[in-house]
């Protein structure tokens, strides 16, 4: 069965800072991988999805690496803001492809 | 990308009562969408999935008739919860994926926040 697991539950930051945040996956037979955002009450906002056969993926200010071997993924923020604050999740297709298996997130607060 | 479109964004239901909450996929069709269920400060958790024309497969703890879905359309999804109580409080999302593309990204509507008094 699929774990995922994200380090740190919590970070807060002063403005201005790079940031990584973890993420790792106990089966690495995936074929993506999607980062999203959560802001409190409100739905996810996918960031980026990688690929298997990619080794990492940018957006703006946001980038994701994929390491299936080890089982593991980072996203980078560069220059975090205040806007940034959230809750990041990853998450992975569970057995059988359709659903996602999600990590508990990383709850992000940007300080100005 | 993909937008799926999920109403009412919060509701407050006395215990006892049923609520449903609609999911629907604005510009494109889903055979199959996903239900999800997140408590406080958890990550989120499949309830079920559900297939147009057809019953739903229910993730294993999930009462079915607790939690009744149905998938009437190609762009939309109904999750009743029956008779709720106060435990049945939780933050509830549907997720879909553009039909022919179950390799891709996933979609995921605004949530709604059900609270049983």
């Amino acid at each position: 069965k699929q774990e995922v697991t994200q380090i740190p539950a919590a970070l807060s930051v002063p403005e201005g800072e790079n940031l990584v945040l973890n993420c790792s996956f106990t089966d690495s037979a995936i074929y993506n991988l999607q980062w999203f955002r959560q802001d409190p009450g409100k739905g996810l906002t996918s960031l980026l999805l990688i690929q298997s056969s990619q080794r990492e993926q940018t957006s703006g200010r946001l980038n994701a690496s994929l390491d299936k071997s080890s089982g593991r993924s980072t996203l980078y923020i560069a220059a975090s803001q205040p806007g940034d604050s959230a809750t990041y999740l990853c998450a992975v297709p569970s057995s059988g492809y359709s659903t996602l298996t999600f990590g508990k997130g990383t709850m992000l607060l940007v300080s100005p | 990308g993909a937008v799926v479109s999920q109403h009412p964004s919060w509701v407050i239901c006395k215990s006892g009562t049923s609520v449903k909450i609609e999911c629907r996929s604005l510009d494109f069709q889903a055979t199959t969408m996903f239900w999800y269920r997140q408590f406080p400060k958890q990550s989120l958790m499949l309830m079920a999935t559900s297939n147009e024309g057809s019953k739903a497969t229910y993730e294993q703890g999930v009462e079915k008739d607790k939690f009744l879905i149905n998938h009437a359309s190609l762009t939309l999804s109904t999750l009743t919860v029956t008779s709720a109580h106060p435990e049945d409080s939780s933050f509830y999302i549907c997720s879909a994926r553009i039909d022919g593309q179950t390799l891709t990204e996933a979609f995921f509507g605004q949530g709604t926040r059900l609270t049983v008094v």
